[in-house]
């Protein structure tokens, strides 16, 4: 089983719409929680990261953690063009020296206008 | 600010030659890591340098990987012999604090292909 899992998609929504983006993990070592955003030919973009339970918000997109089901997800509001990407989640474990990102796969999203 | 920049961009090479790739982190960021991703797979970690120190190498895939950063500034990954599963993304991120979430800056990566 891998640690870190994510449906790659593709996804298209239409311009406007809400989207949700999904990772589960299965190791509760994992603390620390971050998406990423990535265009075609470059790197992965820091979108949130974010350690505790429940919501965090950031003008259009929410990060919400539910460790107890060891469950991730990001919101994206009034969702644009300009968004179209691969969205990562990522991940750490706490304590030891160990700071190395586990990824999920990504999921690929295609605004259309 | 000059952001983390790698080159090559692209890499062709043939099984079994050499390839290096470099990276320049941000300057003055002591933290460099090395990720790869393989077509179909999720981004990987290889290591982690603390200015020219390997925090952390067990990502690495084997001993035909080898990374250096002398001087605790640019850093290279070299691939020797190259074998076909080695093709992929190679990025590297730098960050000024160890756990690197406030600051992980990704290179655009060098896409290595061996053929």
């Amino acid at each position: 089983q891998k640690e870190v899992e994510q449906d790659p998609g593709p996804l298209s929504v239409p311009e406007g719409a809400i989207v949700s983006l999904n990772c589960t993990y299965s190791n509760s070592a994992f603390q620390y929680f971050m998406w990423y955003r990535q265009y075609s030919r470059k790197g992965p973009e820091l979108l949130m990261y974010t350690y505790s339970s429940g919501n965090k918000e950031d003008g259009r997109f929410t990060a919400q953690v539910d460790k107890s089901s060891k469950y991730i997800s990001l919101f994206i509001r009034d969702s644009q063009p300009s968004d179209s990407a691969t969205y990562l989640c990522a991940m750490f474990k706490s304590g030891g020296s160990n700071y190395k990102l586990t990824f999920g796969k990504g999921t690929l999203l295609t605004v259309n206008p | 600010e000059a952001g983390v920049t790698q080159f090559p961009s692209h890499s062709v090479i043939e099984k079994g030659q050499t390839v290096t790739l470099r990276c320049d982190p941000i300057s003055g960021h002591d933290n460099l890591y090395w990720y790869r991703r393989v077509m179909g797979k999720e981004i990987k970690f290889l290591l982690h340098f603390v200015k020219e120190s390997k925090q952390d190498e067990s990502g690495m895939p084997n001993n035909r990987f080898l990374a250096e950063r002398t001087g605790g500034t640019y850093s290279t990954l070299k691939v020797q012999p190259a074998e076909l599963e080695d093709s992929g993304v190679y990025f590297c991120a730098s960050s000024q604090d160890r756990q690197g979430f406030y600051g992980y800056t990704f290179g655009s990566g060098t896409r290595l292909t061996v053929v």
